[in-house]
């Protein structure tokens, strides 16, 4: 079965910049995978960020960018703030209507 | 206002049966895919499957087919996520998502229904 491959831990400098990328165990992330970027703090919901690679959802700050860089899809935070400290999840389509979502990536404002 | 709204907190034993729902309001329910994502405690999320409530066509992960059974009433704007056998690895919070209609991603989310199963 294909694995979603996501960083496990990140950290960044407040005002600094991230980039969380989001892989296939076997082969390449394109755009044809609809990469999703989800936001989750702990005991939350899931937060919608980023959709159909760089699309931001309605309110999302745009220091949040998505995009493919290489073979993977990726999330750029730009000038981090204290409270993007939370777990970021990328989901990949894999067609016949089936997602699979990434480990995730616990990303540390400090 | 769209909401989609889960049932309770349920406690069970191993080899219970269970069902848990997700109400959907604000929008017309018939057109638009209900998915189920599991959250195992202190883990990520995980893609169960998918259901058209217009016509209950549904798509499963690999992962969970023939372990749990999803479906709809479209009748009263409610999916549905049941168990025949519920074992302890069960134990997760689970969320039940809205697919926007023009992508492959969630617009809307349920509060997370917490299942615990301990003998």
């Amino acid at each position: 079965q294909t694995v979603v491959t996501q960083e496990p831990s990140f950290s960044v400098s407040p005002g600094g910049t991230v980039t969380l990328t989001c892989g296939l165990s076997s082969g390449s992330v394109s755009t044809s995978y609809y990469p999703t970027w989800y936001q989750q703090t702990p005991g939350q919901a899931p937060r919608t960020l980023i959709y159909s690679t760089n699309t931001r959802s309605s309110g999302v700050p745009d220091r949040f960018s998505g995009s493919i860089l290489g073979n993977k899809a990726a999330l750029t935070i730009t000038g981090a703030q204290a409270d993007d400290e939370s777990y970021y999840y990328c989901v990949l389509y894999m067609g016949s209507g089936f997602q699979v979502f990434g480990g995730g990536t616990k990303l540390t404002v400090l | 206002e769209v909401q989609l709204v889960q049932s309770g907190a349920e406690v069970k034993k191993p080899g219970e049966s269970l069902k848990i729902s997700c109400k959907g309001s604000g929008y017309n329910f018939t057109f638009y895919w209900i998915a189920w994502v599991r959250q195992m405690p202190g883990k990520g999320l995980e893609w169960m499957g998918i259901i058209y409530p217009g016509d209950s066509d549904t798509r499963y992960s690999p992962s969970f087919q023939g372990q749990v059974t999803i479906s709809a009433d479209k009748s009263i704007t409610t999916a549905y996520l049941q168990w025949s056998s519920l074992k302890a690895s069960d134990t997760a919070m689970y969320y039940c998502a809205r697919r926007h209609s023009d992508g492959y991603y969630f617009d809307y989310w349920g509060q997370g229904t917490l299942v615990t199963v301990s003998s």
